[in-house]
Protein backbone atom coordinates (compact mmCIF):
# COMPACT_ATOMS: atom_id res chain seq x y z
CA UNK A 1 0.00 0.00 0.00
CA UNK A 2 0.88 3.68 -0.56
CA UNK A 3 2.31 5.76 2.13
CA UNK A 4 2.09 9.32 2.82
CA UNK A 5 4.67 10.84 5.61
CA UNK A 6 3.60 14.53 7.14
CA UNK A 7 5.32 15.77 9.97
CA UNK A 8 2.67 15.98 13.27
CA UNK A 9 3.50 19.31 13.86
CA UNK A 10 4.87 22.77 12.60
CA UNK A 11 5.27 26.27 14.21
CA UNK A 12 5.47 29.40 12.84
CA UNK A 13 4.83 33.04 13.78
CA UNK A 14 2.29 35.50 12.35
CA UNK A 15 3.64 36.80 9.22
CA UNK A 16 6.06 33.97 8.49
CA UNK A 17 6.03 31.11 5.98
CA UNK A 18 4.65 27.45 6.96
CA UNK A 19 6.17 24.63 4.84
CA UNK A 20 4.06 21.56 5.65
CA UNK A 21 5.74 18.50 3.42
CA UNK A 22 4.07 14.99 2.38
CA UNK A 23 6.73 12.73 1.66
CA UNK A 24 5.84 9.44 -0.42
CA UNK A 25 7.49 7.30 -2.65
CA UNK A 26 7.78 8.89 -6.44
CA UNK A 27 4.76 11.29 -5.08
CA UNK A 28 6.22 13.65 -7.95
CA UNK A 29 4.34 11.32 -10.22
CA UNK A 30 1.29 11.73 -8.34
CA UNK A 31 -1.15 14.41 -8.36
CA UNK A 32 -1.09 15.70 -4.56
CA UNK A 33 -4.12 17.47 -3.20
CA UNK A 34 -4.03 19.18 0.04
CA UNK A 35 -7.47 19.53 2.72
CA UNK A 36 -7.36 22.29 5.92
CA UNK A 37 -9.42 21.28 9.09
CA UNK A 38 -10.54 23.11 11.77
CA UNK A 39 -11.23 21.71 15.13
CA UNK A 40 -14.80 20.65 14.98
CA UNK A 41 -15.54 21.34 11.00
CA UNK A 42 -15.17 18.93 7.84
CA UNK A 43 -12.55 19.24 5.91
CA UNK A 44 -11.66 22.26 3.65
CA UNK A 45 -9.87 21.77 -0.03
CA UNK A 46 -6.69 24.19 -0.29
CA UNK A 47 -4.93 23.04 -2.70
CA UNK A 48 -5.75 20.38 -5.87
CA UNK A 49 -3.31 19.20 -8.51
CA UNK A 50 -0.04 20.11 -6.74
CA UNK A 51 -0.83 23.67 -7.39
CA UNK A 52 -4.35 24.84 -7.79
CA UNK A 53 -6.31 26.61 -5.60
CA UNK A 54 -9.92 26.28 -5.40
CA UNK A 55 -12.07 29.34 -5.95
CA UNK A 56 -11.88 31.23 -2.42
CA UNK A 57 -8.61 30.09 -1.14
CA UNK A 58 -6.60 33.00 -0.78
CA UNK A 59 -3.29 33.49 -2.81
CA UNK A 60 -1.30 32.76 0.25
CA UNK A 61 -1.44 29.09 -0.47
CA UNK A 62 0.11 27.63 -3.01
CA UNK A 63 1.74 24.07 -3.60
CA UNK A 64 4.77 22.10 -5.18
CA UNK A 65 5.61 18.58 -5.99
CA UNK A 66 9.00 16.74 -6.87
CA UNK A 67 10.87 13.61 -6.77
CA UNK A 68 9.81 12.36 -2.93
CA UNK A 69 8.24 15.38 -1.54
CA UNK A 70 5.34 17.30 -1.81
CA UNK A 71 5.09 20.86 0.17
CA UNK A 72 2.44 23.00 0.66
CA UNK A 73 2.89 26.59 0.97
CA UNK A 74 1.45 28.83 3.69
CA UNK A 75 2.58 32.70 3.12
CA UNK A 76 2.34 35.56 5.60
CA UNK A 77 0.39 33.20 8.31
CA UNK A 78 -3.06 34.44 10.23
CA UNK A 79 -4.21 33.04 13.17
CA UNK A 80 -6.56 31.75 11.36
CA UNK A 81 -4.74 29.27 9.47
CA UNK A 82 -4.33 27.52 12.83
CA UNK A 83 -5.40 23.90 11.84
CA UNK A 84 -4.49 20.52 10.78
CA UNK A 85 -3.67 20.27 7.03
CA UNK A 86 -3.62 16.19 5.06
CA UNK A 87 -2.15 16.25 2.09
CA UNK A 88 -3.81 13.09 -0.25
CA UNK A 89 -3.04 11.33 -3.41
CA UNK A 90 -4.66 8.40 -5.43
CA UNK A 91 -3.00 5.19 -5.72
CA UNK A 92 -4.02 2.32 -8.09
CA UNK A 93 -3.92 -0.08 -5.77
CA UNK A 94 -4.72 1.58 -2.07
CA UNK A 95 -7.28 4.16 -4.04
CA UNK A 96 -7.62 7.39 -2.17
CA UNK A 97 -4.39 7.81 0.54
CA UNK A 98 -4.37 10.69 2.79
CA UNK A 99 -1.29 11.86 4.93
CA UNK A 100 -1.25 11.46 8.47
CA UNK A 101 -1.97 14.84 9.41
CA UNK A 102 0.08 18.17 9.97
CA UNK A 103 -1.14 20.16 13.12
CA UNK A 104 0.06 23.93 12.19
CA UNK A 105 0.25 25.82 15.44
CA UNK A 106 0.60 30.36 14.79
CA UNK A 107 2.43 30.99 17.65
CA UNK B 1 -26.76 25.84 -1.31
CA UNK B 2 -24.04 23.86 -2.32
CA UNK B 3 -24.24 20.91 0.04
CA UNK B 4 -24.13 17.25 1.69
CA UNK B 5 -26.02 16.64 4.80
CA UNK B 6 -25.10 13.29 6.36
CA UNK B 7 -27.54 11.37 8.90
CA UNK B 8 -27.85 8.30 10.46
CA UNK B 9 -25.20 8.25 12.96
CA UNK B 10 -25.74 6.93 16.73
CA UNK B 11 -24.42 4.41 19.35
CA UNK B 12 -24.53 0.62 18.04
CA UNK B 13 -23.09 -2.47 20.12
CA UNK B 14 -20.50 -4.48 18.30
CA UNK B 15 -21.96 -6.78 15.61
CA UNK B 16 -24.74 -4.14 14.89
CA UNK B 17 -25.91 -2.71 11.83
CA UNK B 18 -26.32 1.10 10.87
CA UNK B 19 -26.92 2.95 7.51
CA UNK B 20 -25.66 6.32 7.13
CA UNK B 21 -27.75 8.69 4.28
CA UNK B 22 -25.95 11.83 2.84
CA UNK B 23 -28.71 14.36 1.64
CA UNK B 24 -27.29 16.49 -1.66
CA UNK B 25 -28.78 19.71 -2.75
CA UNK B 26 -27.92 22.77 -4.74
CA UNK B 27 -25.54 20.72 -7.79
CA UNK B 28 -26.87 17.78 -10.19
CA UNK B 29 -26.00 15.02 -7.89
CA UNK B 30 -26.26 12.05 -10.62
CA UNK B 31 -23.47 13.97 -12.62
CA UNK B 32 -20.96 13.41 -9.62
CA UNK B 33 -18.56 10.64 -7.91
CA UNK B 34 -19.51 10.39 -4.60
CA UNK B 35 -17.21 8.97 -1.74
CA UNK B 36 -17.23 7.97 1.93
CA UNK B 37 -14.68 8.92 4.42
CA UNK B 38 -14.01 8.51 8.14
CA UNK B 39 -11.94 9.81 11.00
CA UNK B 40 -11.40 8.26 14.42
CA UNK B 41 -11.86 10.31 17.16
CA UNK B 42 -8.43 12.26 17.39
CA UNK B 43 -6.91 10.94 14.27
CA UNK B 44 -6.82 11.19 10.48
CA UNK B 45 -8.50 10.78 7.53
CA UNK B 46 -9.18 7.48 6.08
CA UNK B 47 -11.06 6.56 3.05
CA UNK B 48 -13.82 3.76 3.17
CA UNK B 49 -15.78 3.52 -0.21
CA UNK B 50 -16.43 5.09 -3.75
CA UNK B 51 -19.11 5.08 -5.79
CA UNK B 52 -19.11 6.02 -9.78
CA UNK B 53 -22.06 8.41 -10.61
CA UNK B 54 -24.23 5.74 -12.15
CA UNK B 55 -23.92 3.50 -9.43
CA UNK B 56 -21.68 0.69 -11.35
CA UNK B 57 -18.46 1.08 -10.27
CA UNK B 58 -17.65 0.87 -6.68
CA UNK B 59 -14.64 0.32 -4.73
CA UNK B 60 -14.27 -0.10 -0.89
CA UNK B 61 -10.79 0.37 1.67
CA UNK B 62 -10.02 -3.31 2.80
CA UNK B 63 -10.84 -2.29 6.46
CA UNK B 64 -14.34 -2.49 5.67
CA UNK B 65 -14.63 -4.78 2.76
CA UNK B 66 -17.36 -7.38 3.23
CA UNK B 67 -19.26 -5.38 5.59
CA UNK B 68 -19.70 -2.10 4.70
CA UNK B 69 -21.77 -1.58 1.23
CA UNK B 70 -21.68 1.95 -0.56
CA UNK B 71 -24.87 2.81 -2.89
CA UNK B 72 -27.01 6.01 -4.22
CA UNK B 73 -30.31 7.30 -4.97
CA UNK B 74 -29.90 9.88 -7.92
CA UNK B 75 -33.43 10.47 -8.31
CA UNK B 76 -33.25 10.99 -4.58
CA UNK B 77 -29.77 12.72 -4.68
CA UNK B 78 -28.87 10.91 -1.55
CA UNK B 79 -25.73 8.51 -1.16
CA UNK B 80 -25.75 5.60 1.44
CA UNK B 81 -23.34 3.49 3.46
CA UNK B 82 -25.26 0.02 4.83
CA UNK B 83 -22.81 -1.12 8.07
CA UNK B 84 -23.04 -4.44 8.82
CA UNK B 85 -20.69 -6.27 11.63
CA UNK B 86 -19.99 -3.39 13.27
CA UNK B 87 -16.53 -2.75 15.20
CA UNK B 88 -14.94 -0.76 18.07
CA UNK B 89 -12.54 0.43 15.20
CA UNK B 90 -15.19 1.49 13.35
CA UNK B 91 -16.38 4.47 15.44
CA UNK B 92 -15.91 7.69 13.62
CA UNK B 93 -17.14 11.03 12.10
CA UNK B 94 -18.36 9.64 8.58
CA UNK B 95 -17.86 12.19 6.14
CA UNK B 96 -19.43 11.94 2.28
CA UNK B 97 -17.66 13.91 -0.45
CA UNK B 98 -17.71 15.11 -3.69
CA UNK B 99 -15.14 13.96 -6.30
CA UNK B 100 -13.78 16.22 -9.23
CA UNK B 101 -10.90 16.27 -11.33
CA UNK B 102 -9.91 15.85 -14.84
CA UNK B 103 -9.65 11.58 -14.83
CA UNK B 104 -8.86 8.98 -12.27
CA UNK B 105 -5.59 9.80 -10.30
CA UNK B 106 -6.17 13.32 -10.17
CA UNK B 107 -9.55 13.24 -8.15
CA UNK B 108 -10.19 15.33 -5.48
CA UNK B 109 -12.53 15.78 -2.94
CA UNK B 110 -13.85 19.03 -3.57
CA UNK B 111 -17.29 19.47 -1.59
CA UNK B 112 -17.53 17.77 1.88
CA UNK B 113 -20.45 17.31 4.20
CA UNK B 114 -20.38 18.23 7.85
CA UNK B 115 -20.47 14.44 8.99
CA UNK B 116 -22.02 11.86 11.43
CA UNK B 117 -20.76 10.37 14.46
CA UNK B 118 -20.78 6.57 14.82
CA UNK B 119 -20.22 5.20 18.30
CA UNK B 120 -19.37 1.58 18.38
CA UNK B 121 -19.43 0.10 22.02
CA UNK B 122 -21.09 -2.43 24.72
Amino acid sequence: SYVLTQPPSVSVAPGQTARITCGGNNIGSKSVHWYQQKPGQAPVLVVYDDSDRPSGIPERFSGSNSGNTATLTISRVEAGDEADYYCQVWDSSSFWVFGGGTKLTVL
Amino acid sequence: QVQLVESGGGLVKPGGSLRLSCAASGFTFSDYYMSWIRQAPGKGLEWVSYISSSGSTIYYADSVKGRFTISRDNAKNSLYLQMNSLRAEDTAVYYCARLSGQQLGYWYFDLWGRGTLVTVSS
